[in-house]
């Protein structure tokens, strides 16, 4: 079992649908990564979290750390929202980052 | 300013032969992060560079090892290529030691395809 999980693996929207993608965790962490990544590999960064919740445009990310659990929503989707998003959870006390496998979204016109 | 670069994006080695792949950080950075991206995977942890020493590393043999100049740039450096080896090599780039607390930037990636 992956010690951090990401679902759905795969997920199709019709533009304008609300998207939430999950993390669970099974590891102490210190925070967590959420990234988007765009064929041919380009990785960018959303969020980093701690604690609570942080939004940037269309996007929320929160986490709950008794529960080892974060979510990404993205609001009033988009077809150039199309691409894969990884969670990342960093170890606590160190610099080592997990990676979930990612979830792959289209969003179709 | 440039982000994070890295070289060469593709490049197509031999069983057996030795890559050296190559990473610049962000302008300010200096603590270097590699990874491997298989086909349909997530990013795997290889090892972590600040001032110019591994500081932690993950489950890779020692075939893989790296280096980090005095500018913060670092190499790569993978010898006896197996096909098993071939995927995306991504580097990362944060200030201050390290992802924690800190946006962390990615290059592109560099595609190793062994054959």
């Amino acid at each position: 079992k992956n010690e951090v999980e990401q679902s759905p693996q795969n997920l199709t929207a019709q533009e304008g649908e609300f998207i939430t993608i999950n993390c669970s965790y099974s590891v102490g962490i210190s925070a967590l990564h959420w990234l988007q990544q765009h064929p041919g590999g380009g990785i960018v960064s959303l969020f980093m979290l701690s604690s609570g919740k942080k939004k940037h445009g269309r996007l929320i990310a929160t986490i709950n750390i008794q529960e080892k659990h974060s979510s990404l929503h993205i609001t009033a989707s988009h077809p150039r929202d199309s691409a894969v998003y990884i969670c990342a959870a960093l170890l606590h006390n160190t610099d080592k980052l997990i990676f979930g496998t990612g979830t792959r979204l289209q969003v179709f016109p | 300013d440039a982000g994070v670069t890295q070289s060469p994006t593709h490049l197509i080695k031999t069983r057996g032969q030795q890559v050296t792949l190559r990473c610049s950080p962000k302008s300010g950075h200096d603590t270097v992060s590699w990874y491997q991206q298989a086909l349909g995977q997530g990013p795997q942890f290889i090892f972590q560079y600040y001032e110019e020493e591994e500081r932690q590393r993950g489950n890779f043999p020692d075939r893989f090892s790296g280096h980090q100049f005095p500018n913060y740039s670092s190499e790569l450096n993978v010898n006896a290529l197996l096909l098993g080896d071939s995927a995306l090599y991504l580097c990362a780039s944060s200030p201050d030691r390290g992802p924690a607390g800190n946006t962390i930037y990615f290059g592109e990636g560099s595609w190793l395809t062994v054959v």
